[in-house]
């Protein structure tokens, strides 16, 4: 019973702004929506995170839909580096809540 | 930020021996710490949740008699796969503290 939908992979030219999309159609009220990326052969790094407001931080920001049932993560300015595969979570505020990753979406930046 | 250390990157063993994986919160004690697997071109999947002082708690198909979880101190939790097999080779990530800090991992290869 997935929680979110994403797009299996996407390109992007480096320079250019990537927009990575997430279905969450069932989120409920409380729930937050969490961003992390996974580069080739490490562990998860978090990105961002928001409950209904935009958010921008120094990595990416995050645009939330007023209904809060889809979003999307923007890298301003990808670079090659930014290539690797990008995980949309709902839950609840961090805390001891098991962290569950779906398929993600595999972002690969063109140079 | 929190810093979570994975010991050792990886490690290639003979099947039939047994093999341990360290996590340590470097700068901040952690009563609670996950354990992920994740086979080539697949998502995370937790495997358990380890607790301070207490039995760690597993996940529906994972084995616990095979997937030792020790967490003793607030700052070191170890998985230790026992009698491992090839279909055990993957590549393992703990993670701890209130924001869900990931370490590098651990790519067990069994030969």
């Amino acid at each position: 019973d997935a929680k979110t939908t994403q797009p299996p992979s996407m390109d992007c030219a480096e320079g250019r702004a990537a927009n990575l999309p997430c279905n969450h159609s069932t989120i409920s009220g409380n729930e937050y929506v969490y961003w992390y990326r996974q580069i080739h052969s490490q562990g998860p790094q978090y990105i961002i995170h928001g409950l209904k407001n935009n958010e921008t931080n120094e990595m990416a920001s995050l645009i939330i839909t007023e209904d809060r049932k889809s979003s999307t993560l923007i890298l301003p300015h990808a670079t090659l580096r930014d290539t690797a595969v990008y995980y949309c979570i709902v839950m609840f505020n961090f805390g001891n809540e098991k962290l569950t990753f779906g398929t993600g979406t595999r972002l690969t930046i063109i140079p | 930020g929190a810093v979570v250390s994975q010991h050792p990157s990886w490690v290639i063993c003979k099947s039939g021996t047994s093999v341990k994986i360290e996590c340590r919160s470097l700068d901040f004690q952690a009563t609670t710490m996950f354990w992920y697997r994740q086979f080539p071109k697949q998502s995370l999947m937790l495997m358990a949740t380890s607790n301070e002082g207490s039995k760690a708690t597993y996940e529906q198909g994972v084995e616990k008699d095979k997937f030792l979880i020790n967490h003793a101190s607030l700052t070191l939790s170890t998985l230790t796969v026992t009698s491992a097999h090839p279909e055990d080779s993957s590549f393992y990530i703990c993670s701890a503290g209130y924001d869900y800090t990931f370490g590098s991992g651990t790519r067990l290869t069994v030969v």
